[in-house]
C-alpha cells in the first residue's frame, strides 16, 4: 500500500511553460485535493474532487486545471507557468464523501516547483 | 467563512520543557478541528482531531489539545518535548455540513524547534 504518491519531486520551469503534476492514491479514496504551501502562508486549497468526473475550485484556483477520470489519479496542470506559482504542492486524499469530512486526509510527499 | 489563526510562527524550547502551540478559529457553523504535523521535507500527518464529546483529545506521542468553544480555541500542548518533536505544526478546521464540507482550512503554521 503506497498511500499517496506524487511525481516529480522537484521541477524547474521557465515562465510560460506548461506541465502536469501527477498524483495517485491506492486507498480507493473518493475525495482528493491539491494544496500549495508557501512560507508563512500555511497550505491553501487549489482544487478538489469528490469522485471521478467531479471537480471543484478551492481558495486559489487561478492558473491551474484539474481533471479526475479515475478514482486513483488526480493530476494538476499548469497551463502557462508564472513565477508566482513557485511553491511546494501537496496532493491529499480522504476516505468517504462529504458526509465524513472528519476522516483523516493523507498527504503525498510533495512536489517542489520553481518557475524562473 | 472559516479562518484559523496560529498566534506564534516560531516557538523555540529546550528539550524536556513543556510547550503550548496556540490556535484560534473563526466560523459561523460547526466545525471539526485538527492538528497536523510536518517533519522536514515531508508531507503532513494527522496528529489529533476533535469531532465531538470530550474536549480533551490526545495523540499517541504525548501531545494533547483542548477544545474551548467559548474561546474558539484548540491549543496543542505537550508536557515534555523531545528533539524529535522538531517540526512545523498546522491547525486546521473543516465544516461538518453544507457546501465545501470536508475541505481543510489551515492556519499559517507554527515551527517548533526543540534545542538540547
Amino acid at each position: 500500500n503506497a498511500g499517496v504518491t506524487q511525481t516529480p519531486k522537484f521541477q524547474v520551469l521557465k515562465t510560460g511553460q506548461s506541465m502536469t503534476l501527477q498524483c495517485a492514491q491506492d486507498m480507493n479514496h473518493e475525495y482528493m485535493s491539491w494544496y500549495r504551501q508557501d512560507p508563512g502562508m500555511g497550505l491553501r486549497l487549489i482544487h478538489y474532487s469528490v469522485g471521478a468526473g467531479i471537480t471543484d475550485q478551492g481558495e486559489v484556483p487561478n492558473g491551474y486545471n484539474v481533471s479526475r477520470s479515475t478514482t486513483e489519479d488526480f493530476p494538476l496542470r499548469l497551463l502557462s507557468a508564472a513565477p508566482s506559482q513557485t511553491s511546494v504542492y501537496f496532493c491529499a486524499s480522504r476516505e468517504g464523501l462529504a458526509g465524513v469530512s472528519y476522516n483523516e486526509q493523507f498527504f503525498g510527499p510533495g512536489t517542489r516547483l520553481t518557475v524562473l | 467563512a472559516q479562518s484559523v489563526t496560529q498566534l506564534d510562527s516560531q516557538v523555540p524550547v529546550f528539550e524536556e520543557a513543556p510547550v503550548e502551540l496556540r490556535c484560534n478559529y473563526s466560523s459561523s457553523v460547526s466545525v471539526y478541528l485538527f492538528w497536523y504535523v510536518q517533519y522536514p521535507n515531508q508531507g503532513l500527518q494527522l496528529l489529533l482531531k476533535y469531532l465531538s464529546g470530550s474536549t480533551l483529545v490526545e495523540s499517541i506521542n504525548g501531545f494533547e489539545a483542548e477544545f474551548n468553544k467559548s474561546q474558539t480555541s484548540f491549543h496543542l500542548r505537550k508536557p515534555s518535548v523531545h528533539i524529535s518533536d522538531t517540526a512545523e505544526y498546522f491547525c486546521a478546521v473543516s465544516k461538518n455540513y453544507g457546501g465545501s464540507q470536508g475541505n481543510l482550512i489551515f492556519g499559517k503554521g507554527t515551527k517548533l524547534s526543540v534545542k538540547p
